[in-house]
């Protein structure tokens, strides 16, 4: 069965920064291209990163570029999103996903962990 | 960017009825479109992709279909558990965009 589970999410201030982790099971995970996405509270969704299943190529959206970097370790099954400088419009519900396999739309989603970006 | 106009952005309908949702694309896209659904509170879930093919364990009540830079996610003999928000999504070329979301609520 497929799992994917998020932690590292929480309450920080502008200019802050957090790790994000999805810890991956119940599949071949290095053989798998995987993304997050975010969703603002009330809002709908937005694609941040993605990331090869080797590690080597990653993709952003223009709205985090610079700010935010996607990485993976295969060793532990784990993906990761460290997120810098944060502002208010970061704060959403950030979603881990699984692609298909030899393409970049998701198959299976993690249940999410939300970032509130607060003073 | 490519855009992606999702329309109706709410709908209500009853226990039985067959709803149709569409995404416009803003350029030809190919059939790279991927349908979700979204019940409150929790994951998306995926449902189709390449436009036509369910993901594993979709019901066959949901089907897709596409035409040039339209698509569309019927619903066949609507379930009590289809009631929630809908997305397309665009993967013909990053960035990915996803459509506003479309509510199908209960009549």
């Amino acid at each position: 069965e497929v799992q994917l589970l998020e932690s590292g999410g929480g309450l920080v201030q502008p200019g802050g920064s957090l790790r994000l982790s999805c810890e991956a099971s119940g599949f071949s995970f290095r053989s798998y291209a995987m993304s997050w996405v975010r969703q603002a509270p009330g809002k709908g969704l937005e694609w941040v990163s993605d990331i090869s299943g080797s590690g080597a190529i990653t993709y952003y959206a223009d709205s985090v570029k610079g700010r935010f970097t996607i990485s993976r370790d295969n060793s532990k099954n784990t993906l990761n999103l460290q997120i810098n400088s944060l502002r208010a419009e970061d704060t959403a519900v950030y979603y881990c996903a699984k692609l298909v396999r030899g393409d970049i739309t998701m198959s299976f989603w993690g249940q999410g962990t939300l970032v509130t970006v607060s003073s | 960017d490519i855009q992606m106009t999702q329309s109706p952005s709410s709908l209500s309908a009853s226990i039985g009825d067959t709803v149709t949702i569409t995404c416009r694309a803003s350029q030809g896209i190919s059939n790279y479109l991927a349908w979700f659904q979204q019940k409150p509170g929790k994951a998306p879930k995926s449902l189709i992709y390449a436009a036509f093919s369910l993901q594993s364990g979709v019901p066959s009540r949901f089907s897709g279909s596409a035409s040039g830079t339209d698509f569309t996610l019927t619903i066949s003999n609507l379930q009590p558990e289809d009631f929630a928000t809908y997305y397309c999504q665009q993967y013909d070329s990053y960035p990915l965009t996803f459509g506003g979301g479309t509510k199908v609520a209960i009549k």
